[in-house]
């Protein structure tokens, strides 16, 4: 089955530090999503995009997030002062068409000190 | 009201036992359904999807109750391997697939 690959699977940061977490979508897709879940909690929608640009966004995306999609191959999402509160684990999700399966990446856990 | 509610679990249950998992949803608009699991540390993984009409994959039958906002898993003659994190998940913006998770329930399968 093709895979979403993300790198890298952990990182460390200090606060107040960037991060910035890739993504590898499956290469047909075109829609393309960031997904958190906090350690014992569910996991909440962050972003989704398509046709180079940002089709929705929820209430935890602020100015600290961004996404791009620098290369047509990669997907990376980029806290720019990252919180302690950010910590979490970090998915990117990609699908073909409206309606079609989402395939789910294997996640970035990202802690912050 | 949480968008989409599930009892935490944990269900230990033996192997070879029949296991049911109840969800409700708040939205009354909310278009597709699935149940994902879990498991420990890893990624979502689409189990199936959830129609009006029920379906059942295998050992697993899923049922929709638009009328309640209810949603079923029932996972029969269960394995080790079902041991997992079953999430109840609801799409409310068909074409964005902008998914809302449950917060999912614990299985553990006892040999």
């Amino acid at each position: 089955e093709p895979e979403v690959t993300q790198t890298p699977s952990h990182q460390v940061t200090q606060m107040g530090q960037e991060v910035i977490l890739r993504c590898v979508p499956i290469s047909n897709h075109l829609y393309f999503y960031w997904y958190r879940q906090i350690l014992g909690q569910k996991v909440e929608f962050l972003v989704s995009f398509y046709n180079n640009e940002i089709s929705e966004k929820s209430e935890i995306f602020d100015d600290q997030f961004s996404v791009e999609r620098p290369d047509g191959s990669n997907f990376t999402l980029k806290i720019r002062s990252t919180k302690l509160e950010d910590s979490a684990m970090y998915f990117c999700a990609s699908r073909g068409r409206t309606g079609e399966k989402l395939f789910f990446g294997s996640g970035t856990q990202l802690s912050v000190l | 009201r949480k968008e989409v509610e599930q009892d935490p679990g944990p269900f230990n249950v033996p192997e070879g036992a029949t296991v049911a998992f109840n969800c409700t949803y708040s939205n009354s608009a909310s278009q597709s359904f699935f149940w994902y699991r879990q498991d420990c540390r890893k990624e979502p993984k689409l189990l199936m999807s959830v129609y009006s009409s029920g379906n059942e994959d295998g050992r697993f039958t899923a049922q929709l109750n638009r009328a309640s906002q209810y949603i079923s898993l029932l996972i029969r003659d269960s394995k080790l391997s079902d041991s997992a994190t079953y999430l109840c998940v609801v799409n409310n913006d068909f074409g964005n697939e902008k998914l809302t998770f449950g917060t999912g329930t614990r299985l553990t399968i006892i040999p």
